[in-house]
This record gives structure tokens, sequence and C-alpha cells, in this order.
């Protein structure tokens, strides 16, 4: 059916380190694509968008890049920080002028001190 | 910076009743959401909703539940009986435009018990 996924469940890094988060998603309707981040007891926080007629994108310390072909999302941090730990979701957009998200299962960013 | 403000923080209540979430979206946004999240796992959608109507709901969202806008700020997710299930954070977020970025509140925690 479709899905929005994440390929794992956690991930621990280095402060200082770059991160890169993987998602997957198998709606090739899908056009609009989201990383968002969740702190404890928060709602989620946008961080990033990108279109489906875009491969990159660049934003403040974070850039994600679609793969269509592959159907396949990531979201880069560089120099981590401790601020940046949260758990990340990406989301997808497919219902057109309704617009839904679909939320991908969460994955835990730990950075180490 | 304008913001989806969401009451209760926490909302305790006995199975069977009846429970109302209020959500005041950002002013000049059209298009309104509920989603919820089971503690642990990932932010499943509710419904939308935009020009005074439903435009899609989820598996979830059954005759239990419904939506209201009653007058020009608000935006309520109504629970008429209360299952132990539906204990979760409830996420209220607005959009301007569809395929655009979504702001979500910072959530009302049920509690059923």
């Amino acid at each position: 059916g479709e899905s929005v996924g994440l390929h794992l469940p956690t991930l621990s890094v280095q402060e200082g380190d770059n991160s890169i988060i993987n998602c997957a998603y198998s709606n090739s309707a899908s056009d609009y694509f989201i990383w968002y981040k969740q702190e404890s007891g928060k709602g989620p926080q946008f961080i990033i968008d990108i279109r489906s007629n875009m491969d990159k994108r660049q934003g403040q310390r974070v850039t994600v890049l679609l793969n269509k072909t592959v159907k396949h999302l990531s979201l880069q941090i560089a120099a981590t920080q401790p601020g940046d730990s949260a758990v990340y979701f990406c989301a997808e957009d497919f219902t057109g002028a309704n617009s839904k998200l679909t939320f991908g299962k969460g994955i835990t960013l730990s950075v180490r001190p | 910076e304008p913001e989806v403000t969401q009451t209760p923080s926490h909302q305790v209540t006995q199975m069977g009743q009846e429970v109302i979430l209020r959500c005041v979206p950002i002013s000049n946004h059209l298009y309104f959401y509920w989603y919820r999240q089971i503690l642990g796992q990932k932010v499943e959608f509710l419904v939308s909703f935009y020009n005074n109507e439903i435009s899609e709901k989820s598996e979830i969202f059954d005759d239990q539940f419904s939506v209201e806008r009653p007058d020009g700020s608000n935006f309520t997710l109504k629970i008429r009986s209360t299952k132990l299930e539906d204990s979760a954070m409830y996420f209220c977020a607005s959009m301007k435009g569809g395929n655009t970025e979504a702001f979500f509140g910072q959530g009302t925690r049920l509690t059923v018990v």
C-alpha cells in the first residue's frame, strides 16, 4: 500500500559531524515532500520542503535531496549540534488540492557531545 | 511569529465521555487539519477542512469524531464517546494554501481512563 517509511529507527552522531537521515516513499504521485523535527512534548516543526520538480534544496545547515527514480528522500544536517537532537519525520503530500500530509515513522537523532 | 495554539495542553477524561479539543489556526490560513500521534508512533492524519467543510477524512475519523469552525478563529475536534484507544497527542495544523508548509500546534495530550 501507499506508505512513507524511514530506514533506521535511531541515529547517533558525534557533535560537529554531518547527519544523514533517509526516507523511502511509495507513491509516485507525491509531488511535495517535507521534513519535520519533533522535540519531546512538542508539535512537528517544519525544517525544509522540496517539490517534485527539484532534486535538491538547501537551507541553513540542512539539505534535502529527492531521488524520484528510486522514491528516496534524504535530509542532511551539517555540523550537527546538540540542539538537533529530536525525532525527524519525512512527510509527503499527494492529494493535490486537498493537501494532506502522510508521515513516515520517525527516526530519533541523538547527538553525542 | 504567528503560531497555531491549542487548548487544553492535557485533557484527562473518563471512557465514554465527550471531549472537545480546541485550536486557533493562523489567521490568514485557509486549510485546517487534525492529526494524532499515539505515544512513540508516527503522526497520523485524521481530517482536513477547507471552505467550511471536510475535504478528506481518514479511516480513524469515524462517526465518533466531528470538527467544527464555529467562528472565524476557532477550529474544534469533538470526540463524542471516548475510548481508551483514543488516548494520544492530537495536533492541529493550518496551511495558507495547498502544498505549502503546514504549521502545527503544540498538541493536546488526551488521556482516556
